[in-house]
């Protein structure tokens, strides 16, 4: 089953705005990451916040990491065409010895030019 | 290198057809991941290698059949296949499986487009 649940579910944008997505989970978690998938591809990690921390920035991205509300969000700043993906948290529940990933739903960007 | 190579990049068989899929990564990585995918769906875990072991079978029909000859390479048989099996089959590989450290981050390929007629 996926613990995470992400929304919005689609965003369409245009160049140069910003895109915010994101994600809750249930169970305590390790840490959070954040992937990209291009249309057809694999994905490709971006991201991963530990659970003490609150927010951690990588160029364009920003993720903020809020454990008491079960929640994150990433945040792409000056968006582009590129961007374009489907994009993927990930968490590890904090029990799970085998360290499965559970995948949210994920959210659909389209960065128009 | 942080590779994940997978081949073929698409395949098309019929029921009744065996074919397998191949998945080759050279980081060094001890745990190698299957992953089917449906379109506008996350991935879903399939099985799960470690130290060339099978760890993680998540209840998947024996008409999938996984092996890893050695620790760079993970292959997916498969064999009697139905039409809903079409799907993005996804490789990844992370340096270990579990929670040991906080950073467990996998590596992807690009995926096999398998479809099944």
């Amino acid at each position: 089953s996926q613990q995470g649940e992400e929304d919005p579910q689609a965003l369409s944008i245009q160049e140069g705005e910003n895109a915010t997505m994101n994600c809750s989970y249930k169970t305590s978690i390790n840490n959070l990451q954040w992937y990209r998938q291009n249309s057809g591809r694999g994905l490709v990690h971006l991201i991963l916040i530990r659970s003490n921390e609150r927010e951690k920035h990588s160029g364009r991205l920003r993720v903020t990491l809020d454990t008491s509300k079960k929640s994150s969000s990433l945040l792409i700043t000056a968006s582009r065409a590129a961007d374009t993906a489907s994009y993927f948290c990930a968490t590890v529940a904090a029990t799970d010895s085998w360290g499965k990933f559970q995948f949210g739903a994920g959210t659909q960007v389209v960065v128009t030019p | 290198d942080t590779e994940v190579t997978q081949t073929p990049k698409h395949l098309v068989m019929g029921m009744t057809n065996k074919k397998s899929l191949k998945c080759e990564q050279h980081m060094g990585h001890r745990a190698m991941y299957w992953y089917k995918q449906k379109a506008k769906k996350p991935p879903e875990l399939m099985f799960v290698y470690s130290y060339e072991k099978l760890s993680i079978n998540e209840s998947v029909p024996s008409r999938f059949s996984p092996e890893c000859p050695n620790s760079s390479l993970l292959n997916l048989h498969l064999h009697a296949l139905q039409p809903e099996d079409s799907a993005l089959y996804l490789c990844a590989s992370s340096p270990y499986m579990g929670q040991g450290l906080a950073k467990n981050i996998q590596y992807f390929g690009a995926g096999t487009r398998l479809s099944v007629l």
